[in-house]
């Protein structure tokens, strides 16, 4: 699976969007892009995932640059309780009869601050 | 989330002694995975099950064993505890390669 790149951590207001970004520039062509979060103590949380074109769901957006070497996550509004570790991780399914499972890296602390 | 629990949530065990953690999921997933979690290292994946009878090996596998004897229960066993298996430990499922992992709330152990 190709490794990913994140900024150590970064910092928000409350009410005004988060983006998050990450990089994979060795990613193939049959990976996908996977967010997830931890929020302090709690188990990993999963956020939204896409191959190439953008996506959002109720929690928020992904924007897949045209090369998909890089991605960002959008939290359109921060809150308090968005402060957590975000984890950007690139995968690919597994072929037939295959394993399959997510490695995952050290993430980017994001503070949403009052 | 309510679909898969942890047990125990916390447990303190003796150096040697066998421990066994259970996950339990009712979303009737296809694939289960063991996480363990520490400081400067992230998450990391120790054992995984594709199906029932069917488990493999992730990359921090030694000195654990599991078992899937059914589709809802995942065991992890700790032989016999050592203190470089303190750490907190995360269940995980999904139906689908595709789709994301739901987590358990994790299970703090602690071996002394």
């Amino acid at each position: 699976d190709a490794k990913t790149t994140q900024p150590p951590s970064m910092d928000c207001a409350e009410g005004r969007a988060a983006n998050l970004p990450c990089n994979h520039s060795t990613i193939s062509g049959n990976e996908y892009v996977y967010w997830y979060r931890q929020i302090h103590s709690q188990g990993p949380q999963y956020i939204i995932h896409g191959l190439k074109n953008n996506e959002t769901n109720e929690m928020a957006s992904l924007i897949i640059t045209e090369d998909r070497k890089s991605s960002t996550l959008i939290l359109p509004h921060a809150t308090l309780r968005d402060t957590a570790v975000y984890y950007c991780i690139v995968r690919a399914l597994p072929t037939q009869g295959g394993s399959e499972k997510l490695v995952f890296g050290k993430g980017m602390k994001l503070t949403v601050n009052p | 989330d309510a679909g898969i629990t942890q047990s125990p949530r916390h447990k303190v065990t003796e150096t040697g002694t066998p421990v066994t953690l259970r996950c339990h999921q009712t979303e009737n997933h296809r694939y289960m995975y063991w996480y363990r979690q520490d400081p400067g290292h992230g998450l990391r994946l120790i054992h995984y099950s594709y199906g029932v009878k069917d488990t493999d090996k992730g990359e921090v596998s030694d000195g654990y064993s599991v078992s899937r004897s059914k589709t809802e229960d995942f065991l992890l066993t700790l032989e016999s505890a050592t203190s470089s298996q303190t750490s907190v430990y995360f269940c995980a499922s999904t139906p689908q390669m595709r789709g994301g992992y739901t987590f358990g709330s994790g299970t703090r152990l602690t071996v002394v």
